[in-house]
């Protein structure tokens, strides 16, 4: 039972576009959402987070919005770059709880 | 800054043998987690502790897993006897109370 659904696995944008990657969840209880970037022979890497309470929160370049009523979550990467070619995983945690589901992953390939 | 150690980062050995594992966290992280992640999946939670002690195990962690946080700082993670689908990468990550994760590179175990 997958609760954290991403349903791409792979993307490909120009450089200097915007990049869009989904998320989907089943469980409503969860209540905080974080993206991490995954290179190749590295561990995952913290890149935004969001709380239920809020609907959008913004890191320079990246911004993730919260739909809660959809339980879609999307991460946007503005302008993209070849450096942000990486796999990226969206993950939640219910209330009380501590550990992350993650999604299987959306590899994005960003061209030069 | 010293982030989150795993040793080794490659195991290879014989099905039947036993395996430790060791996560060093960043210094002053409470709460440390191993989390498994197979080809094409994204991470799966295993285990969480908060300083010594052991909270949550996944269903995921069989009898033959254990893992142990001494004095809440380093953790291990053993599987004895260890099968076929144990071959993975496991993630060590450790963070702070009530903020998000930080992973290490992770130890890939392959069984022959």
């Amino acid at each position: 039972d997958q609760q954290v659904k991403q349903n791409s696995p792979s993307l490909s944008v120009q450089e200097g576009r915007i990049s869009i990657l989904n998320c989907d969840y089943t469980n409503s209880m969860f209540d905080y959402f974080l993206w991490y970037k995954k290179y190749p022979a590295e561990g995952p890497t913290f890149l935004i987070s969001i709380s239920s309470i809020k609907d959008k929160n913004e890191d320079g370049r990246f911004t993730v919005f919260l739909n809660k009523s959809a339980k879609h979550l999307s991460l946007h990467i503005v302008p993209s770059q070849p450096g942000d070619s990486a796999v990226y995983f969206c993950a939640a945690s219910a209330q009380g709880t501590y550990k992350y589901i993650f999604g299987t992953g959306t590899r994005l390939k960003v061209l030069a | 800054d010293t982030g989150v150690s795993q040793d080794p980062r490659h195991k290879i050995t014989k099905r039947g043998q036993n395996v430790t594992f060791r996560c060093d966290p960043i210094s002053e992280h409470n709460r440390l987690y191993w989390y498994r992640q197979t080809l094409g999946q994204g991470p799966e939670f295993l285990t969480y502790f908060q300083n010594e002690a052991q909270l949550e195990k996944s269903r995921l962690l069989s009898d033959r897993f254990s893992a142990e946080r001494p004095k809440g700082s380093f953790s291990t993670l053993e599987i004895q006897r260890t099968e076929q689908g144990d071959s993975a990468m496991y993630l060590c990550a450790s963070s702070p109370l009530d903020t998000f994760a930080h992973f290490g590179d992770g130890t890939r175990l392959s069984i022959l």
